[in-house]
Order: structure tokens, then sequence, then C-alpha cells
């Protein structure tokens, strides 16, 4: 069982379109990262979000940190094909724990 | 980018060699990680470091060895590599624990 599960896990749409991504869990954690990933590389960070109701803006990407700390929300504006990748939620502190979870991902195509 | 490198990128072993996997990092971060990744499961921690001589083991940490004898460098080792060891492997990078991680680029292992 995912301590963090995304959905969804693969989404497939039009240049142009708006979109959201979800990372939910039943834990409370610290804070909460975002990451994107290309194909053969390694993630690569997009923000950190640490108060509950946080809102971060990064140019067309919208992300926010629910109340409770228990879930995160990634929306992207007038999607591009450069936005083509594999999101990745990351969550610090679940359970109690000392560590740092990664969700499974949410693979996104954006189609010219 | 962050100074931070893998080898090798590829590899192909048969079961029950040894394999050694390296990290090496120019940014003098004290915290190093190394994750699998596979289909469906995002990143799972193998073990981390803290420091120089200092490691602790993550969820995925059975059938993996892990040295750091100076701070530039971590190194994951597969005693015996078995068919469920093939995946990618990233290295990641931190100034603090579980704070913003940089990740490699991966190295892809396949264990026939």
């Amino acid at each position: 069982t995912q301590l963090l599960e995304q959905s969804p896990q693969f989404l497939s749409i039009q240049e142009g379109e708006n979109l959201t991504v979800y990372c939910n869990s039943s834990s409370v954690f610290s804070s909460l990262q975002w990451y994107r990933q290309e194909p053969g590389e390694g993630p690569v960070l997009l923000v950190t979000v640490v108060t509950g109701g946080e809102v971060k803006k990064l140019k067309r990407l919208t992300f926010q940190f629910g109340d409770a700390r228990k879930d995160s929300s990634l929306h992207i504006t007038a999607a591009q094909p450069g936005d083509t990748g594999l999101y990745l939620c990351a969550g610090e502190g679940g359970q109690g724990a000392q560590k740092l979870v990664f969700g499974q991902g949410t693979r996104l195509t954006i189609n010219p | 980018d962050a100074g931070i490198t893998q080898s090798p990128r590829h590899k192909v072993t048969e079961t029950g060699t040894p394999v050694t996997l390296r990290c090496h990092q120019t940014e003098n971060h004290r915290y190093m990680y190394w994750y699998r990744q596979d289909p469906g499961h995002g990143l799972r921690l193998i073990h981390y470091s803290y420091g120089v001589k200092d490691t602790d083991k993550g969820e995925v940490s059975d059938g993996y060895s892990v040295s750091r004898s100076k701070t530039e460098d971590f190194l994951l080792t597969l005693e015996s590599a078995t068919s469920s060891q093939t995946s990618v492997y990233f290295c990641a990078i931190s100034r603090d624990r579980w704070a913003e991680a940089f990740f490699g680029q991966g190295t892809r292992l396949t264990v026939v």
C-alpha cells in the first residue's frame, strides 16, 4: 500500500488544456515536494510546500498543500508539450517517521 | 545543475554476481541517498547516509549494502544480484535531511 497515492497515474491531453494532478494520503506530512522527471534523467525538484493551505505558483504551474497537510495538488494551466514528463510527489515525516516517501507518479503527455 | 555523477550508467550482470554502483558529488552535501525506481512504485529508499561512515537503512534495504568512506562518494553494493534487483537506481544528495534533493541521472541495472 502506497503511503502517498497519486492520481491519475496516466494523463494524455491536448496542448492548451488545463489539468490537475492529485497526491493524497491519510498521513500528515511536515512538508511535501513535487518533482518532474524526464525520460533517462533523474527527478528535478519543482517546489516544496510546508504550511497547510499554502499555494505556490511556478509560471503556469500552481501547487497547493491541503489545510490538514495530508494532500496536495498540482494544477497546470494551458499545458504545453514541454510539460510532458513524470510528476512525483514526495512527503516528509508521514506517520511520524523521519523519512521521505514518494508517490508512484503521474505520467503526463501533452499532445501538440 | 548539482554536481552529482553516477557510474556506470548501464550495467547487465548475471544472477549471483556482486555489483557496485558509485555515486560521486562535488557539492559537499552531508546527506546522500540511494533509491530504486520501478514501474508503479515511484522511488523507494534503499539506504541513506548522514555523514562519513554514518548510514541507515531505508524501506527496501534487503540484499543491499552501502559504504561512505569520503564525503563525496557513496557506494551501493549488491552482494549477490538477483533478478528482482533489476531496476533503475538513483543517487540523490541534499544539504539537510529529507530536504530538497538533487538526483543523479540514474543507473539502469539488468540482472539476467
